[in-house]
């Protein structure tokens, strides 16, 4: 079966570093970019950036660039989300997404297979 | 930056009804780049619609999707009660930040 398990929900403080994980399994994890999308509490979805895999090229939302980084290690089919000081704005569900087709040049596709998404949780 | 504004905000039907939802962008796109999601209370989304009108695997034909330029809509015949959930469109392309509407709520 197609999915991807992410890492469990995380309590932080303000400042401090992180990173969250998204791992995939039964398909071919160097073939599919893996995105990240943000929704904080009772509030829509907002893109976040992808990976491919492959390669490790990443393309951001100008929003996120500079505050996160995205990678992938294709060793252990895995994607992460990462942040060097957290705030507590940066309190959401995290979910890692796949896109649809194979291969896709410039990352441009829908995102198909979704993980269960990471409770990010920053307060003092 | 590609703004997409959907509407209504929220759409109060009955199952059995129709639904039509919108979502407009802020410049003319393409429709090979334009998705539509449905996320229930507590899941993750899930994908309805890729190419404005291609229906995601094992999504039923009670869902359409068409449109073209800046004017886009999710159909949604026939509701039934699972289908009650907050709608989101996307635009995947041609260049980042391929940002979501804010979304649409239906509910019963």
């Amino acid at each position: 079966e197609v999915q991807l398990v992410q890492s469990g929900p995380e309590m932080k403080k303000p400042g401090e570093s992180l990173r969250i994980s998204c791992k995939g399994f039964g398909y071919s994890f160097t073939d599919y970019w893996i995105g990240w999308v943000r929704q904080m509490p009772g509030k829509g979805l907002e893109w976040m950036g992808i990976v491919d895999p492959g390669d490790s090229e990443t393309r951001y939302n100008p929003s996120f660039q500079g505050q996160v980084t995205i990678s992938a290690d294709k060793s252990i089919n895995t994607a992460y989300l990462q942040w060097g000081s957290l705030r507590a704005s940066d309190t959401a569900m995290y979910y890692c997404a796949r896109h649809r087709h194979p291969r896709v040049r410039g990352g441009t596709d829908s995102f198909e297979i979704w993980g269960q998404g990471t409770v990010v949780t920053v307060s003092s | 930056e590609i703004v997409l504004t959907q509407s209504p905000g929220t759409l109060s039907l009955s199952p059995g009804e129709r639904a039509a939802l919108s979502c407009r962008a802020s410049q003319s796109v393409s429709s090979n780049y334009l998705a539509w999601y449905q996320q229930r209370p507590g899941q993750a989304p899930r994908l309805l619609m890729y190419g404005a009108s291609i229906r995601a695997t094992g999504i039923p034909d009670r869902f359409s999707g068409g449109g073209s330029g800046t004017d886009f809509t999710l159909t949604i015949n026939r509701l039934e009660p699972e289908d009650f959930a907050v709608f989101y469109c996307q635009l995947y392309g041609p260049s980042p930040p391929f940002t979501f509407g804010q979304g649409t709520k239906l509910e019963i």
